[in-house]
């Protein structure tokens, strides 16, 4: 089982919908959630923390349930700009108490049309 | 731009030969990352660095590759007797405490290697 699962998609969406992600993660310990945004060809940016209180960036809502391990992302109002690969990252314990890495899931490709 | 440097940004070499890049993070981020992506994945965690101490590697980085930050600043990352496998781009990220944790890491533009 993968550390971090994410549908790979493609989702394809018109202009103005909304599209959600989903993303579980395996070790109950992880202690932080991110998701990032690749433009083909580029690296990755963050695009939000994910708190356990859930939190909304303008047309972006991320949520977290870490009874479930499980994170979403939610795009409103979708544009052809919101078109990226969006990642699932996970900080967790790498044995000790070393958390410095972070752990990507494949990522979910979202083209937004016109 | 105050952002993560790498160099080069495309490198092709034949099997067998070896490669090194360079990262220059962010100024004042004593955390130094290094990850590898192939296409249609996500990145892998290699190994990182606070400041000039190697904290941590990945059992993906094998005896052919090493990585050092010798003044805490710019890191290189080496590939000896390269071999086809390792065609990939090479991601550097940096961070620093936050009012949180290190955990948000800045990305470079990459290192996209090619091994013929």
């Amino acid at each position: 089982r993968k550390e971090v699962e994410q549908d790979p998609g493609p989702f394809n969406v018109p202009e103005g919908a909304t599209v959600a992600f989903n993303c579980t993660y395996s070790n109950s310990a992880s202690q932080s959630f991110f998701w990032y945004r690749q433009d083909c060809r580029k690296e990755p940016k963050l695009l939000m923390s994910v708190y356990s209180s859930g939190n909304e960036d303008g047309r972006f809502t991320a949520q977290l349930n870490r009874a479930s391990q499980y994170i979403s992302l939610l795009i409103r109002d979708s544009k052809l700009s919101d078109s990226a690969t969006y990642l699932c990252v996970v900080n967790m314990p790498a044995g000790g108490t070393s958390y410095g890495k972070l752990t990507f899931g494949q990522g979910t490709i979202l083209t937004v049309h016109p | 731009d105050t952002g993560v440097s790498q160099d080069p940004r495309h490198k092709i070499t034949k099997r067998g030969q070896n490669v090194t890049f360079r990262c220059d993070p962010i100024s004042e981020h004593n955390r130094l990352y290094w990850y590898r992506q192939t296409l249609g994945q996500g990145p892998e965690f290699l190994t990182y660095f606070q400041n000039e101490a190697q904290l941590e590697k990945s059992r993906l980085l094998s005896d052919r590759f090493s990585a050092e930050r010798p003044k805490g600043s710019f890191s290189t990352l080496e590939i000896q007797r390269t071999e086809q496998g390792d065609s990939a781009m090479y991601l550097c990220a940096s961070s620093s405490w936050t009012a949180r944790s290190y955990n948000e890491q800045f990305f470079g533009p990459g290192t996209r290697l090619t091994v013929l």
